[in-house]
Formats: structure tokens, C-alpha cells, sequence
């Protein structure tokens, strides 16, 4: 139990363009989810945070004009890189918090991250 | 906010037990956890400690928790090579859902 799925797994785009990211959470509902980026060889950094049916809570230095978060859903959040630059090239990871479950209501679980490049 | 910190690298043989480390800063720490990263791949939740407890055992992992030194650690026995990866700590904020990560340590393992 308690899987999280992203799709794509990797993407491939032009500058300019905007890409949308999904994070599902499988057999559970989330009523939080989280939008993490991780350079190479570094540590996940917190973006935003996503809460089912309201905004979004960024981070301080996250854009929220250029990187959307929409969580439609108990299972579904999105987020879209708008007109996305090179230096948007990057792995991220969302995760879902199921609120209850075996591991106790705080634990998050990971999606298997999306890879973008942006050319 | 919070800070987390790991040593970047640790090799070990095969059979060998690691050891990896942790120091957190948060006071009002109350889960503190250990996730494996492959390449390419998301985080893998392998174990957490609440922060009332000492050590936690769970098959081949052992996490110690020295809540006054403010110290977290995994022992991984019997080490494989399919335990090559990175391990992050993560220490939970006061905020529920919060995580503060660590940088990660890139365990290698030797046949």
C-alpha cells in the first residue's frame, strides 16, 4: 500500500513551453501533497506545499507564477512548469501525506520523480 | 529553519555493517526518519523513530536516536551490494508534513 505515482518520468522540452507534472497517490487519499526539486548530488528541496481544494503554500524564492500547483483532487495534484528555461532542467518529486495508515499520520510517501530537461 | 546534517560518503565490503549519521537541530523534533534513494528513482521510506524512543529494530536496520546530542543513526547489518544507494535523513518540522532533509549519504558497497 501507500503508493504514489508521477507521470511523466521524464520529459523533454523546449524553452519556452509549459509541461505538466502529475502526482497521483494510488490506494489512499491525500489531502496534502508536496512539490520537492533535487539538483544533482543534493538534497530535495521543499517547493510547495498542496492542500486539496485550496492554494497552494510555496516556499520562500518559489515563483508561484512559474511553477502552478493544482490539487483537484484527494489523489491528484498537478504541477506546471510555465515557460520553462533551462535552468528549470531538474528532477522533482512530489509526495502524499495519507493522514492515516500504518506508519502513523506524518509519514510522507514519494513518487519516483520526473526528470525534466529544458533545451 | 531546521538543519539536518549527514557525511556525504561511506564504503563499505560486503557483510560489513554500515553505519550512517545524522545531527538535527530542531528541539521539537517528533519523528525523525531514514530514506533510500536509487539512481534515478523517488524516495524509498525505510524507517522512522518517534522521538520518545531510543531504537527502533526492524530486520537488518537499527535506528538509535541520542535525543539530548540531537544525533540519529541507521546500522544497516549484513550490508549488500543492492544496498548501494543514497540515504537521506529527515527530521519532521513542527508543521505537520514538513520534512527537513539532509544532503544524503552515498553508501557504497564493495563485493
Amino acid at each position: 500500500g501507500a503508493v504514489v505515482s508521477q507521470h511523466p518520468s521524464r520529459v523533454i522540452c523546449k524553452s519556452g513551453t509549459s509541461v505538466k507534472i502529475e502526482c497521483r497517490s494510488l490506494d489512499f487519499q491525500a489531502t496534502t501533497m508536496f512539490w520537492y526539486r533535487q539538483f544533482p548530488k543534493q538534497s530535495l528541496m521543499l517547493m510547495a506545499t498542496s492542500n486539496e481544494g485550496s492554494k497552494a503554500t510555496y516556499e520562500q524564492g518559489v515563483e508561484k507564477d512559474k511553477f502552478l500547483i493544482n490539487h483537484a483532487s484527494l489523489t491528484l495534484s498537478t504541477l506546471t512548469v510555465t515557460s520553462a528555461h533551462p535552468e528549470d532542467s531538474s528532477f522533482y518529486i512530489c509526495s502524499a501525506l495519507p493522514g492515516t495508515g500504518a506508519h502513523g499520520a506524518d509519514t510522507q510517501y514519494f513518487g519516483p520523480g520526473t526528470r525534466l530537461t529544458v533545451l | 529553519g531546521e538543519d539536518v546534517e549527514q557525511s556525504l560518503f561511506l564504503s563499505v565490503r560486503e557483510g560489513d555493517s554500515s553505519v550512517i549519521n545524522c545531527t538535527y537541530t530542531d528541539s521539537s523534533s517528533t519523528y525523525l526518519y531514514w530514506y533510500k534513494q536509487e539512481p534515478g528513482a523517488g524516495l524509498q521510506l525505510l524507517t522512522y523513530i518517534f522521538s520518545n524512543m531510543d531504537m527502533k529494530q526492524d530486520q537488518r536496520l537499527t535506528v538509535l536516536l541520542n535525543k539530548k546530542d540531537k544525533h540519529l543513526s541507521l546500522r544497516i547489518a549484513d550490508t549488500q551490494t543492492g544496498d548501494s544507494a543514497i540515504y537521506f535523513c529527515a527530521d519532521r518540522g513542527s508543521t505537520l508534513g514538513r520534512l527537513y532533509f539532509g544532503r544524503g549519504t552515498q553508501l557504497t558497497v564493495w563485493p
